[in-house]
């Protein structure tokens, strides 16, 4: 079965710097990776998803990923976060259903 | 479209008593899924429906954890009886066409079982 693995639980940041989440996955078959964000009291909402085709991906809010498949990574951008930014980010790896990473709180500071 | 509704919004039951979670997905939408979240394992997936029919409960974790989907638009899952191990935030999130597809979650169950 697919799992996913991301690398950092937490990853504090002061506002206007990049940002780099890490996800690696893992599967026997081809698979679509998303990335979920989760605000505070919240469901997760999509970020961007990968199913075929050009292997960066752009998603909401400036974020984007990109699929690379001989390091079976899927890290996810942004070239300058801001306060709002703040929240849990999951990775995500759908075949034969969706399975989650742990979760990276990502933390902004001023 | 109201979204995916998820009742009650927080639950707090005694150890041993039955709680059932209620969620309504968005119209339309023939997969529905339940998942838990806590900090010690994160997002898991409990069980998931497509068009009404249960296709992977292996992470429904005992006996005591149940589900159904008698119609597209209502999904139940109970638990009974409920452990103190049982607290946690549950989701549940629906999409088109399964996993391929976007998930819409609700907001979530805060379960608490003293």
């Amino acid at each position: 079965a697919q799992s996913v693995t991301q690398l950092d639980s937490q990853v504090p940041v002061f506002e206007e710097a990049p940002v780099e989440l890490r996800c690696n996955y893992s599967s026997s078959v081809s698979v679509y990776l998303f990335w979920y964000v989760q605000y505070p009291n919240q469901g997760l909402q999509l970020l961007l998803k990968y199913l075929s085709g050009s292997t960066l991906v752009k998603g909401i809010n400036g974020f984007e990923a990109e699929f690379n498949k001989s390091q079976t990574s899927f890290h996810l951008r942004k070239p300058s976060v801001h306060i709002s930014d703040t929240a849990e980010y999951f990775c995500a790896v759908s075949e034969d259903d969706m399975r989650f990473g742990a979760g990276t709180r990502l933390t902004v500071k001023p | 479209d109201a979204g995916v509704i998820q009742s009650p919004r927080h639950e707090v039951t005694e150890m041993g008593q039955e709680v059932t979670l209620r969620c309504k997905p968005i119209s339309g939408h023939n997969s529905l899924f339940w998942y838990r979240q806590t900090m010690m394992r994160g997002l898991e997936l409990l069980i998931y429906f497509n068009n009404n029919v249960p296709i992977d409960d292996s992470g429904m974790p005992e006996d005591r954890f149940s589900a159904k989907m008698p119609n597209a638009s209502f999904s139940t899952l109970k638990i009974q009886p409920s452990e103190p191990r049982d607290s946690a935030v549950y989701f549940c999130a629906s999409s088109l066409t399964g996993t391929a597809e976007k998930l819409f979650f609700g907001s979530g169950t805060q379960l608490s079982v003293l």
